[in-house]
C-alpha cells in the first residue's frame, strides 16, 4: 500500500484555537478520506469521512478541506477543548461496489490543547 | 448497541509461541479487518474479510492468518512469535466504508 504522509507529528494549540493537521497521498485510486481520534488505550474512533467529490466536509467543530489536484487534505478543529487532547490518524482507501479496501494510515499527530 | 468486541484485552507470550485473537462485529456488519498498531505508528492493515472470503491482505508474513466465521465473527492467528509482534491489534467492522475499530488486544511477546 502506497504511504499518506501526516504532519504535524506533534501540535500543542491554546484552548479556542484551531488546531489543523495535513495529509498528501499518493495513490490516485484512493477514493475515500477518513479522520480518526484515538486516546490512550483506547481503539481509534471515526471522527469524519470526505470523498474526493466535494471539497469540505463539517460536521459540528470538525472539518475537513480536500484538495484533489494536490493530493492532500486537511483536518481543522474549531474552538478546540482540552478534551480534543488525543492523537489524530488520517487514512484513505479506494472504494468499489464491493465495499472498501483496508485503510492506509499516516503516522498520526498528537495533540495537546493547553488550557 | 454494542460495539466492536475483542477478547483477550491483554496477553503475555514468548517467542515462538502461537496465539489467537478473536473479534465480534457490530451486529449487521458483515466486513471484518485487522491492523496491527506499532506503539508511536498508525495501524497497518493485514487482513480484510467479507461474507467470509478474504477480500485484501496487507504486506504481512504468512505467519499471520485469519478467517471469518458464518456469524461473521472473526480469528487472527499468528504463529512462531517474534519479539516484533508485540503490538496493539485492532479489528474494524465495516457496513460497506466506513470501519468501526474495536478496543484492541495488546500482545507482548518476551
Amino acid at each position: 500500500q502506497q504511504q499518506v504522509k501526516q504532519s504535524p507529528q506533534s501540535l500543542i494549540v491554546q484552548k479556542g484555537g484551531i488546531s489543523i493537521i495535513n495529509c498528501a497521498y499518493e495513490n490516485t485510486a484512493f477514493d475515500y478520506f477518513p479522520w480518526y481520534q484515538q486516546f490512550p488505550g483506547k481503539g481509534p474512533a471515526l471522527l469524519i469521512a470526505i470523498r474526493p467529490d466535494v471539497s469540505e466536509k463539517k460536521e459540528g467543530r470538525f472539518t475537513i478541506s480536500f484538495n484533489k489536484s494536490a493530493k492532500q487534505f486537511s483536518l481543522h478543529i474549531m474552538d478546540s477543548q482540552p478534551g480534543d487532547s488525543a492523537t489524530y490518524f488520517c487514512a484513505a482507501t479506494s472504494y468499489s461496489g464491493g465495499g472498501a479496501d483496508g485503510l492506509t494510515f499516516g503516522k498520526g499527530t498528537h495533540l495537546i490543547i493547553q488550557p | 448497541d454494542a460495539g466492536v468486541t475483542q477478547s483477550p484485552t491483554h496477553l503475555i507470550k514468548t517467542r515462538g509461541q502461537h496465539v489467537t485473537l478473536r473479534c465480534s462485529p457490530i451486529s449487521g456488519h458483515k466486513s471484518v479487518s485487522w491492523y496491527q498498531q506499532v506503539l508511536g505508528q498508525g495501524p497497518q492493515f493485514i487482513f480484510q474479510y467479507y461474507e467470509k472470503e478474504e477480500r485484501g491482505r496487507g504486506n504481512f508474513p504468512d505467519r499471520f492468518s485469519a478467517r471469518q466465521f458464518p456469524n461473521y465473527s472473526s480469528e487472527l492467528n499468528v504463529n512462531a512469535l517474534l519479539l516484533g509482534d508485540s503490538a496493539l491489534y485492532l479489528c474494524a467492522s465495516s457496513p460497506v466504508v466506513e470501519q468501526f475499530f474495536g478496543p484492541g488486544t495488546r500482545l507482548t511477546v518476551l
